[in-house]
């Protein structure tokens, strides 16, 4: 089974305030992507990456930054935070090549922005 | 509209009994997961699939993406299922899994 670790697990900030999640995937996956889980919306795509240094927009990007540093590393980035991204935040990674695209999930940061 | 529309949202099982859940694509899908997040908010996948079928256990699941659509069945329900499902499906290799909202069921004695 796929290893994919968040941090952290509870972030409480305030409005303006920045904040940074931190995913590590170590099974060599080439994709990694940032979800949001909002009741009533499922799990919807901010950002995603196919490998170090590479950035693809998702579909809720605004308000978001994301950075892959290493093939293992993917941050999100909330530089002004505002209650409207208060939300539970998950990471996965994916092998990426066909017929190897099965989605592993961390088990999620919880953001509440006050 | 969504893209990935699941049904039914809510299932309300006893434990024994036999169910099925759907998701519909208006994407043309080529591949798609299944997954199960439960009551800690974990999520698990159950799944992945190409056109046709697949089994484990009690859980059966099939996709035809000649008509867009999935089938997740669930045979002798047990406590242990209770959760929200999941389906996301992929379109064409562009590894940008979408999801539906998910089915919220619960298993009671």
């Amino acid at each position: 089974e796929a290893a994919v670790t968040q941090s952290p697990r509870n972030k409480v900030t305030v409005t303006g305030g920045n904040v940074t999640l931190s995913c590590r995937q170590t099974n060599s996956h080439n994709y990694m992507y940032w979800y949001r889980q909002d009741t009533g919306h499922g799990l919807r795509l901010i950002h995603y990456s196919y490998g170090a240094g590479n950035l693809q927009i998702g579909d809720v990007p605004d308000g978001y930054k994301a950075t892959r540093t290493t093939q293992e590393d993917f941050f999100l980035l909330l530089e002004l935070a505002s209650p409207s991204q208060t939300s539970l935040y998950f990471c996965a990674s994916s092998g990426g090549q066909i017929s190897n695209e099965r989605l592993f999930f961390g088990h999620g940061t919880k953001l509440s922005v006050l | 509209g969504d893209k990935v529309k699941q049904s039914p949202s809510a299932l309300s099982l006893q434990e024994g009994t036999n169910s099925a859940l759907r998701c519909n694509f208006s994407i043309a899908a080529t591949t798609v997961q299944w997954f199960l997040q439960n009551p800690r908010g974990s999520l698990m996948n159950l799944f992945y699939l190409v056109p046709g079928t697949k089994e484990n256990g009690r859980l059966k699941s099939a996709f035809d993406s000649k008509e867009s659509y999935s089938t997740l069945h669930i045979r002798d329900a047990q406590l242990e299922d209770s959760g929200t499902y999941f389906c996301a499906a992929e379109k064409g290799g562009n590894y940008k899994p979408t999801f539906g909202k998910g089915t919220s069921l619960v298993v009671h004695p």
